[in-house]
């Protein structure tokens, strides 16, 4: 989608291993997120971002961190990376509060091995 | 916590015959409502949303919802489906939080398959 880029948009890497995907915005929106989809759970929010270093989680967090440094990139980090967080990984950029849907990006499949 | 349910995680249909997919939340405090059309390997479009007003919103290519506070619904219809229209349809609520911005909690999706 333009202005929210995902990057890689495929990978395949190993049980145990850590992972960092990348989430770069330019449309200078305050408010970033990370979600997982999987087949009948629709999109689960792992973790957001309100402001450059201000991050929480959200329901599915464990096993996940992010990083936040500047406006544009939100990254997300999987630790120690397990068959369960195979899945496709959805970042979402958000102009305001409330009333304000997402712009989504184009996602990223991850396979962990 | 709120919840969405999609009550229905299939629909076929055949083209040119209406369509209505189902959504239930569970907030009981005013909400913002959205639908969300996936088309196949692609991320997530706006389709509509509902934030105040009139409860009947329509999008541009045909789709219409309708809020119903009372039954907690917000159910998305289409009166005559394209082939176009094959996706999968995700309904979402803001949980709105004034620190954290619209946490959108999504329903498990809908997936419409629209058959010639």
């Amino acid at each position: 989608d333009a202005g929210i880029t995902q990057s890689p948009r495929h990978k395949v890497t190993e049980t145990g291993t850590p992972v960092t995907l990348r989430c770069h915005q330019t449309e200078n929106h305050r408010y970033m997120y990370w979600y997982r989809q999987d087949p009948g759970h629709g999109l689960r929010l792992i973790h957001y971002s309100y402001g450059v270093k201000d991050t929480d989680k959200g329901e599915v967090s464990d096993g996940y961190s992010v990083s936040r440094s500047k406006t544009e990139d939100f990254l997300l980090t999987l630790e120690s990376a397990t068959s369960s967080q195979t899945s496709v990984y959805f970042c979402a950029i958000s102009e305001g509060q409330g009333a304000y849907g997402y712009t989504f990006g184009s996602g990223t499949r991850l396979t962990v091995v | 916590a709120q919840s969405v349910t999609q009550l229905d995680s299939q629909v076929p249909v055949f083209e040119e015959a209406p369509v209505e997919l189902r959504c239930n939340y569970s907030s009981s405090v005013s909400v913002y409502l959205f639908w969300y059309v996936q088309y196949p390997n692609q991320g997530l479009q706006l389709l509509l949303k509902y934030l105040s007003g009139s409860t009947l919103v329509k999008s541009i290519n045909g789709f219409e919802a309708e809020f119903n506070k009372s039954q907690t619904s917000f159910h998305l219809r289409k009166p005559s489906v394209h082939i176009s229209d094959t996706a999968e349809y995700f309904c979402a609520v803001s949980d709105y939080n004034k620190a954290a911005g619209n946490k959108l909690t999504f329903g498990g999706g809908t997936r419409v398959l629209v058959k010639p």
